[in-house]
């Protein structure tokens, strides 16, 4: 069964300060990667996703994330983070077509003015 | 842009009751899917659902849980007799293909 390692449980950034969240996956065969935010109160939103092509994909709100098979990593990227960014993102793998979602335990964004 | 729509919003309930969850997926989407959040925990999948039946669930999908789609609109979870660890965000989720799009979450409150 997959799973999804996401090992910064909480981060706290100032203003402008570059964000980089880690995930990286188990699982042997091809997959789709996604990263969700889930802003306070809020539902999880689609941040951006990967499926095929070129693994450096760009997301909304200027996120964007790099697949690499080889570390069986899907990094989260943002050059200058803005406090609304402040947030729960998510990490999520699936195998193929329609299958279900597996998360990671999530890391929680506070950026502070 | 079309939206998983859910019902109620919050639900407080007490132990031993039933409650049903509604949801409303996006409409040309043909894969169904409930997860749940249990508060300062991750999303955890519940139930997947194809072509009128359930094509996956996980072990916290028990006898106690049951899925429905009545009709060609919605897409109900019944808990047929509540636990206080059933309180949690349920998702509702509906996909075409390879992207699965969230509702906004039904809070479950059991008392």
């Amino acid at each position: 069964a997959q799973s999804v390692s996401q090992h910064n449980h909480h981060v706290i950034l100032s203003e402008a300060a570059s964000l980089e969240l880690g995930c990286n996956y188990s699982y042997g065969g091809t997959v789709n990667l996604f990263w969700y935010v889930q802003y306070p109160g809020q539902h999880l939103q689609l941040l951006l996703k990967y499926f095929s092509g070129d693994p450096l994909v760009k997301g909304i709100k200027g996120f964007e994330a790099e697949f690499i098979k080889s570390k069986f990593s899907f990094n989260l990227r943002k050059p200058s983070v803005q406090w609304s960014d402040t947030a729960e993102y998510f990490c999520a793998v699936t195998p193929g077509t329609a299958s279900k979602l597996t998360f990671g335990t999530g890391t929680r964004l506070q950026v502070t003015l | 842009e079309p939206e998983v729509t859910q019902t109620p919003s919050h639900q407080v309930t007490q132990m031993g009751q039933e409650v049903i969850l509604r949801c409303v997926p996006i409409s040309n989407h043909l894969y169904f899917y409930w997860y749940r959040q249990i508060l300062g925990q991750k999303v955890e999948f519940l139930v997947s659902f194809y072509n009128n039946e359930i094509s996956e669930k996980s072990e916290i999908f028990d006898d106690q849980f049951s899925v429905e789609r009545p009709d060609g609109s919605n897409f109900t979870l019944k808990i047929r007799s509540t636990k206080l660890e059933d309180s949690a965000m349920y998702f509702c989720a509906s996909s075409r293909t390879n992207t699965i799009y969230f509702g906004e979450g039904s809070w479950l409150t059991v008392v």
